[in-house]
């Protein structure tokens, strides 16, 4: 099974364009997450979907939005890129919202110039 | 506020045994988990405590004391392929899990 796919591995950005960061999970988990992975800091939660149709807001949400319009898709969306969004992009996805374990994607590496 | 602390990096032989602790503040607790990464790949799970006591999996043990807000994981026999970052995370009161830096173990010949 693929588990959990993210697109495109990696991919540099001019500032100022919006780019959409996919996922998809194929374990029909109910919660997914987005996270993002800087050098000394511990992964920071941006937006997070506890069931398809729902959607809440992280620790660092500010430019960056989410949709869950099913239960395997679960895109991020920059609208206007800033340099200090390059950084290491996880998506994660877990039964439900509560204390499960969390699978993790492969990541995106975005760069923003 | 809310915060997770980890040593950023540790060097262990292998074979050896090795403790990584963390201790954390948060706002509620709704348990800890530990996650390996290697470098450039995905967080992968390795255990959960919610419960004071330790957690035995294989090589691996995760301890918990809510009361001191501790943790550690321990590594036993050590082998090259368990280099890697090893991170800790506590579930908060609103099901969001924070997340320490992470430890980088080093393993030596």
């Amino acid at each position: 099974t693929a588990g959990i796919t993210q697109a495109p591995t990696s991919q540099i950005l001019a500032a100022g364009r919006s780019m959409t960061l996919r996922c998809t999970q194929d374990m029909r988990h109910n919660a997914m997450y987005w996270y993002r992975q800087d050098l000394g800091l511990g992964l920071r939660l941006i937006h997070y979907s506890n069931t398809a149709g729902t959607t809440g807001k992280g620790e660092v949400p500010d430019g960056y939005s989410v949709s869950r319009a099913n239960t395997d898709d679960f895109p991020l969306t920059l609208a206007s890129a800033v340099p200090s969004q390059t950084s290491v992009y996880f998506c994660a996805s877990s039964e439900s919202g509560g204390s499960h374990e969390q699978f993790f994607g492969p990541g995106t590496r975005l760069t923003v110039l | 506020g809310q915060n997770i602390d980890q040593p950023t990096e540790m060097t262990a032989t292998e074979g050896a045994i090795v403790q990584i602790n963390c201790t954390y503040q948060t706002s509620g607790f709704n348990g800890l988990f530990w996650y390996q990464q290697h470098a450039g790949e995905a967080p992968t799970f390795l255990s959960y405590n919610v419960l004071d006591g330790l957690e035995e999996k294989g090589r691996f043990s995760s301890f918990l004391s809510r009361s001191k807000g501790y943790s550690y994981l321990l590594l036993k026999e050590l082998q090259m392929k368990d280099s890697a970052s090893y991170l800790c995370a506590v579930m908060d009161s609103n099901y969001q899990l924070i997340w320490g830096a992470g430890t980088k173990l080093i393993i030596k010949p």
